[in-house]
């Protein structure tokens, strides 16, 4: 039972670089989501997909982009990183949406540093 | 607007004390309350739910219950052990605006002594 699995783990970019983090889930969820995670201000979401070939713009979206061609996997990429986006960024999966309150399935995280 | 405010950390206990996470919220209408736990290098889990007022979610020993008078939604257990050391989310979702995500709170860390 894989869930939801992030790659990389961890990565450290120069400022200006650019990159991609992968998710992918195994359950056939409709909902994915992308949030970073910052010390003392919780979770904040910065894209979500309802379904495959879908986006839609969370609280943080600035200076990121995603892409869901497949249902089983959403794309968070950053295509000239900035040291602001220094920080652990989660992708969570749900089978429903949130107003059907589907649990979040989270994966084990990407711990970006961006110098 | 929707937030989210929890007290702030490190709390630490010893094995079998008892343990009280205050959770307050602010939203418009009748959100539906949530507590997530995240263990050490892991994302966060469900740990329970309430999704009206007075309604108590309770899972592994955890109760929280719903209080719309005080708008609060504080996590409790009872005899805490090393293994809950974790940090802990309260969250909510608004049930009136249409809004498809979860609002996070910042987080509280508990670390539990043996």
């Amino acid at each position: 039972n894989a869930g939801v699995t992030q790659t990389p783990k961890f990565r450290v970019l120069k400022t200006g670089q650019s990159m991609t983090l992968l998710c992918a889930q195994d359950m056939n969820h409709e909902y994915m989501y992308w949030y970073r995670q910052d010390p003392g201000m919780g979770l904040r979401l910065i894209h979500y997909s309802v379904g495959e070939g879908t986006t839609a713009k969370g609280e943080v979206p600035d200076g990121y982009n995603v892409s869901r061609l497949k249902k089983q996997n959403f794309l968070l990429g950053l295509e000239s990183a900035a040291p602001s986006q220094t920080s652990v960024y989660f992708c969570a999966s749900s089978r429903g949406g949130i107003a059907e309150n589907s649990p979040l399935h989270f994966g084990n995280g990407t711990r970006l540093t961006v110098t | 607007g929707n937030s989210v405010t929890q007290m702030e950390g490190p709390v630490t206990l010893s094995e079998e004390a008892f343990l009280t996470i205050n959770c307050t919220y602010t939203a418009t209408g009748y959100p539906s309350l949530f507590w997530y736990v995240q263990y050490p290098g892991e994302g966060l889990q469900l740990l329970l739910k309430a999704t009206k007022a007075d309604d108590k979610g309770s899972n592994k020993g955890f109760e929280a219950t719903y209080r719309k008078e005080t708008t609060s939604f504080h996590l409790e257990k009872g005899s805490v052990q090393v293994s809950d050391s974790a940090v802990y989310f309260c969250a909510l979702i608004p049930m009136d605006t249409g809004r498809r995500a979860l609002t996070f709170g910042s987080g509280t860390r508990l670390q539990v002594q043996p």
